[in-house]
């Protein structure tokens, strides 16, 4: 089955870390660029990292309001795409979505994350 | 950053009709452009992508068209399970998502 399956999610306080994880299946993995996409409570989605293929670089892409705490990374021995977020603030309060810009991909169902103290 | 822009922000179809959704683009995107279904609770779900084809599964009453900066997605004649919020997305250069339309029951 063609799937991603988002984990790692929870409450933290503001300043903390999360690793996020998301595990793909079904489809080749290592040659996929592997996208975060947030949506805050009752809002839009938002782009906040990117990292292409190895065979294209392995070469990482991050939003404005992110760049500097948040780091995209993957193990394509293990089909994971990772999320590790530092510094969090109040406002990176979201469910977090990983995806691929695919036909056949769907997007998982995403991974909450709330930054409160 | 290339803004993407939707309108309307709610648009009240009845049943049976058609629905008309815009998204402009503040720069060329080209054809790198495409279209979201989301409902409460679920992830985003790929309608058209490259601007006009559909992607697997999606009925024949989901169209894109546009190119550069003007795009339309028509719902031929709304179903019910069609009501739901509808993102467009570029992604000619990063990607950017509009704000979302809300379709909902007239």
């Amino acid at each position: 089955e063609v799937q991603l399956v988002e984990s790692g999610g929870g409450l933290v306080k503001p300043g903390g870390s999360l690793r996020l994880s998301c595990a793909a299946s079904g489809f080749t993995f290592s040659n996929a660029w592997m996208t975060w996409v947030r949506q805050a409570p009752g809002k839009g989605l938002e782009c906040v990292g990117r990292i292409k293929s190895r065979t294209d670089g392995e070469t990482t892409d991050y939003a404005a309001p992110v760049r500097g705490r948040f780091t995209v990374s993957r193990d394509d021995s293990k089909n994971i795409l990772f999320l590790q977020m530092n510094s969090l603030k109040v406002e990176d309060t979201a469910v977090y979505y990983c995806t691929t810009l695919s036909t056949i991909v769907p997007w998982g169902q995403g991974t909450l994350v709330t930054v409160s103290s | 950053e290339i803004v993407m822009t939707q309108s309307p922000a709610t648009l009240s179809v009845s049943p049976g009709e058609r629905a008309t959704l815009s998204c402009r683009a503040s720069q060329s995107v080209r054809s790198n452009l495409a279209w979201y279904q989301q409902k409460p609770g679920q992830p985003p779900r790929l309608l058209i992508y490259g601007a006009s084809a559909r992607a697997t599964g999606i009925p024949g009453r989901f169209s894109g068209s546009g190119s550069g900066t003007e795009f339309t997605l028509t719902i031929s004649s709304l179903q019910s399970e069609d009501f739901a919020v509808y993102h467009c997305q570029q992604y000619e250069n990063w990607w950017t998502f509009g704000q979302g339309t809300t379709v909902e029951i007239k």
